[in-house]
């Protein structure tokens, strides 16, 4: 079957370190998503890309940067990590040609800053 | 502002029939869905709505009121696999498109 696929699955990092999420996706979407999941808070958007050439800020992306490499890969960077960057990361993908297209999360990235 | 409210958590019986209520204020509105996500694993899609009324899928169906700005998510035939994370998300207008806002998410407990 398809996929979103994240690496790695989980992390520890101390503070000022700079760290990379990856994510990989065979389902030939174009748009793709990073979120990050915070206990009581839900899923808030980092950053989101529509297709190779085209990058957004969403609500939270003070403290990250993102790199769309090719349209199956959209990594997340910290470039220097601090403990409230810590939490469950997901990148997801959605069909820009449904309308109700939903999002296909990949499995999760737990990330712990010391 | 945006903002998507629904309960923290639930409690229902096995067997019985549980109702997750979602309400939503965004600005604009292009659809809503219902996410199920059980605890470490990633959320997996359960339904969409985007015109008034109700869609059914199996033992889950959902509601939207557009003129309410709310939505429901009924479970029936409750099963112990249903205990997870029921996440009501909105597309609302982020800037100049459409974006998935999301809810805090309300934990079901199913108990035998």
């Amino acid at each position: 079957d398809a996929d979103v696929t994240q690496t790695p699955r989980n992390r520890i990092t101390k503070t000022g370190k700079r760290i990379m999420l990856e994510c990989s996706q065979t389902k030939g979407h174009d748009r793709m998503y990073w979120y990050r999941q915070d206990p009581g808070l839900g899923l808030r958007l980092i950053y989101y890309s529509f297709d190779v050439k085209d990058i957004n800020k969403g609500e939270i992306s003070d403290g990250y940067s993102v790199s769309r490499q090719a349209q199956a890969k959209f990594s997340l960077s910290l470039e220097s990590a601090i403990p409230n960057q810590t939490a469950l990361y997901f990148c997801a993908t959605s069909d820009p040609r449904a309308a109700n297209s939903p999002l296909h999360f990949g499995n999760g990235t737990r990330l712990t800053v010391t | 502002g945006q903002n998507i409210d629904q309960p923290t958590e639930m409690t229902a019986t096995e067997g019985a029939i549980v109702q997750i209520n979602c309400t939503y204020q965004t600005s604009g509105f292009n659809g809503l869905f219902w996410y199920q996500q059980h605890a470490g694993e990633a959320p997996t899609f359960l339904s969409y709505n985007v015109l008034d009324g109700l869609e059914e899928k199996g033992r889950f169906s959902s509601f939207l009121s557009r003129s309410k700005g709310y939505s429901y998510l009924l479970l029936k035939e409750l099963q112990m696999k249903d205990s997870a994370s029921y996440l009501c998300a909105v597309r609302g207008r982020m800037d100049s498109s459409y974006k998935l806002i999301f809810g805090s998410g309300t934990r079901l407990l199913v108990r035998p």
